[in-house]
């Protein structure tokens, strides 16, 4: 199975901050690679798709980057409501397997 | 709209079956892979497995630790997916979501709980 980890496993950051997570494949993914945003007690949404293509309505502070094995997802401007954990997951093999997480607190 | 709606969790012992539906509205479940993905309390998401639409061949693939006790299907009359769970462990404890799509999971359900504990 692909292992995906991601870093760092929490940030606290203040509203307007860039917020710059990472993720790391243990193999090459090509550019197999989605990010999700998970609310508390709500479930996840998809954010970006094949590592840089934005979700419809979906808004332009969120961004990715990255091929073979390192991602980057980023906040431009962090808002309140984007307090979140956010996952990456990869499809290049099965097992889907998904990052363990970032979660995202606002200072 | 695009909505998915799960039900059928609750708290069984371990051993037992449950049987989860995921009912579909605004697309036809027929014409688009379905996936469940799982998530065990305070933990992260992992994938349970997934049915192919009918043009694929209606096949699924599954996850191995779940491989040969769960199995999934759909009812395209009524636009339903099912995740059929037999020999439940105490593993398997989570909320189970239904998602559209094989490899991106553009559209979630809200989720089931469904507990195993004697």
């Amino acid at each position: 199975d692909i292992q995906m980890t991601q870093s760092p496993s929490s940030l606290s950051a203040s509203v307007g901050d860039r917020v710059t997570i990472t993720c790391q494949a243990s193999q090459d993914i090509k550019n197999y690679l989605n990010w999700y945003q998970q609310k508390p007690g709500k479930a996840p949404k998809l954010l970006i798709y094949d590592a840089f293509n934005l979700e419809t309505g979906v808004p332009s502070r969120f961004s990715g980057t990255g091929s073979g094995t390192d991602f980057t997802f980023t906040i431009s401007s962090l808002q309140p409501e984007d307090i979140a954990t956010y996952y990456c997951q990869q499809y290049d093999n099965l097992p889907l397997t998904f990052g363990p997480g970032t979660k995202v607190d606002v200072k | 709209e695009v909505q998915l709606v799960e039900s059928g969790g609750g708290l069984v012992r371990p051993g037992g079956s449950l049987r989860l539906s995921c009912a579909a509205s605004g697309f036809a479940v027929s014409k688009v892979w379905m996936t469940w993905v799982r998530q065990a309390p305070g933990k992260g998401l992992e994938w349970v497995g997934r049915v192919k639409r009918q043009t694929d061949g209606g096949t699924t693939d599954s996850a191995a630790p779940v491989k040969g006790r769960f199995s999934m299907s759909r009812d395209d009359s009524t636009n339903t997916v099912f995740l059929q769970m037999n020999s439940l462990q105490t593993a398997d404890t989570a909320v189970y979501f239904c998602t559209t799509g094989s490899n991106t999971l553009g559209h979630w359900g809200q989720g089931t709980l469904v507990t195993v504990s004697s």
